[in-house]
């Protein structure tokens, strides 16, 4: 029962902002939206999470539409060590167990 | 700050045999997560701790897998015996509980299981 939908893959050049969505229609009023990263090889790392307003931090800026049912999450300058699986995940306020999607598959091209 | 450390990092065994792979979280996280993840999919949450006592073990194999966390602190997880549709990477996470915390989890860089 996936709670959100995103694309299976994108490129994205060196240097340029990389925009990925997420698609939560579904989404409850305590829900996150939480949004993770796994390079090859490695254990997935936390982004960003965001409930109702936009949030940025040193890694991302996360953009969530006015009705909640979408999101948007932007490397501002994407470099090569940015290519990896991205997940969007939605997550009960107190719940801190996360189910994952297939996410999406972000290569950066220099 | 030490991050989420496993062993061992690969392993390769025969079907039937039996395995096990152990966890030691960040220092003071309450709630610790087994993760499986097979080639191409996302992981999947197998068993989640909140010190020693088990939260949400719905997904687990109880057949076949079993994990035990001693002492609210390191964890194992265990196959016995092993198919070759357990040959994943297995992924532990930990988590601090608390108010105002993002509620971040921390994963572990993985084993990889091999079952042939």
């Amino acid at each position: 029962d996936a709670k959100t939908t995103q694309p299976t893959s994108m490129d994205c050049a060196e240097g340029r902002a990389a925009n990925l969505p997420c698609n939560h229609s579904t989404i409850s009023g305590n829900e996150y939206v939480y949004w993770y990263r796994q390079i090859h090889s490695q254990g997935p790392q936390y982004i960003i999470h965001g409930l109702k307003n936009n949030e940025t931090n040193e890694m991302a800026s996360l953009i969530i539409t006015e009705d909640r049912k979408s999101s948007t999450l932007i490397l501002p300058h994407a470099t090569l060590r940015d290519t990896a699986v991205y997940y969007c995940i939605v997550r009960v306020v107190n719940d801190y167990k996360l189910s994952f999607g297939a996410g999406t598959t972000v290569t950066v091209r220099a | 700050e030490a991050g989420v450390a496993q062993s061992p990092r690969y392993k390769i065994i025969e079907k039937r045999q039996s395995v096990a792979f152990w966890c030691n979280p960040i220092s003071g996280h309450a709630t610790l997560y087994w993760y499986q993840q097979i080639l191409g999919q996302g992981p999947k949450l197998l068993i989640q701790f909140q010190n020693n006592g088990v939260v949400d073990d719905s997904q687990l194999p109880k057949d076949r897998f079993s994990a035990e966390r001693l002492k609210g602190v390191d964890s194992t997880l265990k196959i016995q015996p092993a198919k070759l549709e357990d040959s994943a990477v297995y992924l532990c996470a930990s988590s601090l509980k608390a108010q105002g915390n993002t509620g971040e989890l921390f994963f572990g860089e993985g084993s990889r299981l091999t079952v042939l």
